[in-house]
């Protein structure tokens, strides 16, 4: 059983650049999230996916950013247009979404941005 | 809404020596309690959990209590090991609700 895993793991891109991070959930997992974490701080949540719908957005998810889950697998993150307050790490996220049963989450690596 | 507050950091410590990282929390429900530990340039790995209360979660020698009465989650280890050295993050995550809510996380060092 492999974990998440995220592609890539760096990203460096000039201001106003689109740039698009992919994530591979545990097999099986229903549920896929994306949160953004910055220097010192806890993850804060984004996104997140029950099989392909996406269920809840954050308002930190400006118009610039879009996630997708197209048939229920891997998502991904792309950030358009970006801008220097983007530089973050990326963490992706799934569990089994079974309903009734405790969600516990496992994180993948992490995409880290860096805006110039 | 939901919210997580752990002691502030860093915690310097030497090896052996006995650890608290104090974590509180504010939610509706009955929330899961989640430990989590990010070293260097990695993701986070689940260390312990606790899905009701009284529950106590372990797991390499790390416990904590979920304490419904104190709202707490407190993260103890009897004798830290150098390779302990680095962030704790604690979460919660309402049943059935999808996103966790994480603190700011604790810089643990452990010198030799």
């Amino acid at each position: 059983d492999t974990g998440v895993s995220q592609d890539p793991r760096h990203k460096i891109t000039k201001r106003g650049q689109n740039v698009t991070f992919r994530c591979d959930p545990i097999s099986e997992h229903n549920r896929l999230y994306w949160y953004r974490q910055t220097l010192g701080q806890g993850p804060e949540f984004l996104t997140y996916f029950q099989n392909e719908a996406q269920l809840e957005k954050s308002r930190l998810l400006s118009d610039r950013f879009s996630a997708e889950r197209p048939k229920g697998s891997f998502s991904t993150l792309e950030i358009q247009r970006t801008e220097q307050g983007d530089s973050a790490m990326y963490l992706c996220a799934s569990s089994s979404g079974l309903a009734g049963v405790p969600d516990t989450q496992y994180f993948g690596p992490g995409t880290r941005l860096t805006v110039l | 809404g939901n919210s997580v507050t752990q002691m502030e950091g860093p915690v310097t410590l030497s090896e052996e020596a006995f650890l608290t990282i104090n974590c509180t929390y504010t939610a509706t429900g009955y929330p899961s309690l989640f430990w989590y530990v990010q070293y260097p340039g990695e993701g986070l790995q689940l260390l312990l959990k606790a899905t009701k209360a009284d529950d106590k979660g372990s797991n390499k020698g790390f416990e904590a209590t979920y304490r419904k009465e104190t709202t707490s989650f407190h993260l103890e280890k009897g004798s830290v090991q150098v390779s302990d050295s680095a962030v704790y993050f604690c979460a919660l995550t309402n049943t059935n609700a999808g996103k966790s809510t994480f603190g700011d996380g604790t810089t643990l060092t452990v010198k030799p």
